[in-house]
């Protein structure tokens, strides 16, 4: 089992509409749990991080951390053409004093005007 | 905005050259990093940097790899001895904290060996 799982895609959906991406992992001893857009031909923009379980809200964007299901996700509220993108999930424990992340494939979303 | 830069934005280099990719992190920041990403696939960490030594690198990261920061500007990684497999895109970056939840990336050298 690969240890960050996410669907790529793509995801089209209207404008304004809510928008679910999701990822899940393998391994118990993640703790920071990130959400990146990427555009095309572009480097990765950190959008959120949150640390261990719980929801943060930022905007329009909402971060979910469910660990006991190893499942996180990330909303988007009244979706605007210019949230597509490729949503990149990141993940990283602290064992050691290690920070190394480890990224999903991503999920290209497309959001139609 | 402060933000993280890189030259050059595509490098196309002949298999056996040894290539500079270079990388400006943002000036108060203190940990660095390069990733890649090579087509279609993932995101993957190649080495973290903090006080002029590495701190940890993946197992992609052997001995064709290397880092620097030659002066307070400049972070580059250098690959001796290209091959094909190394063409992707190469993004550094930047954080003020060890904990790399907050990186800040660049925008990305495409390396294409041919």
């Amino acid at each position: 089992q690969k240890e960050v799982e996410q669907d790529p895609g793509p995801l089209s959906v209207p404008e304004g509409a809510i928008v679910s991406l999701n990822c899940t992992y393998s391994n118990s001893a993640f703790q920071y749990f990130m959400w990146y857009r990427q555009y095309s031909r572009k480097g990765p923009e950190l959008l959120m991080y949150t640390y261990s379980s719980g929801n943060k809200e930022d905007g329009r964007f909402t971060a979910q951390v469910d660990k006991s299901s190893k499942y996180i996700s990330l909303f988007i509220r009244d979706s605007q053409p210019s949230d597509s993108a490729t949503y990149l999930c990141a993940m990283s424990s602290i064992g050691g004093g290690s920070y190394i992340p480890t990224f999903g494939r991503g999920t290209s979303l497309i959001v139609h005007p | 905005e402060p933000e993280v830069t890189q030259t050059p934005s595509h490098q196309v280099t002949q298999m056996g050259q040894e290539v500079i990719l270079r990388c400006v992190p943002i000036s108060n920041h203190l940990y660095f990093y390069w990733y890649r990403q090579i087509l279609g696939q993932k995101v993957e960490f190649l080495v973290s940097f903090y006080n002029n030594e590495i701190s940890e690198k993946s197992e992609i990261f052997d001995d064709q790899f290397s880092v620097e920061r030659p002066d307070g500007s400049n972070f580059t990684l250098k690959i001796r001895s290209t091959k094909l497999e190394d063409s992707a895109m190469y993004f550094c970056a930047s954080s003020d904290t060890s904990a790399n939840t907050e990186a800040f990336f660049g925008q990305g050298t495409r390396l294409t060996v041919v």
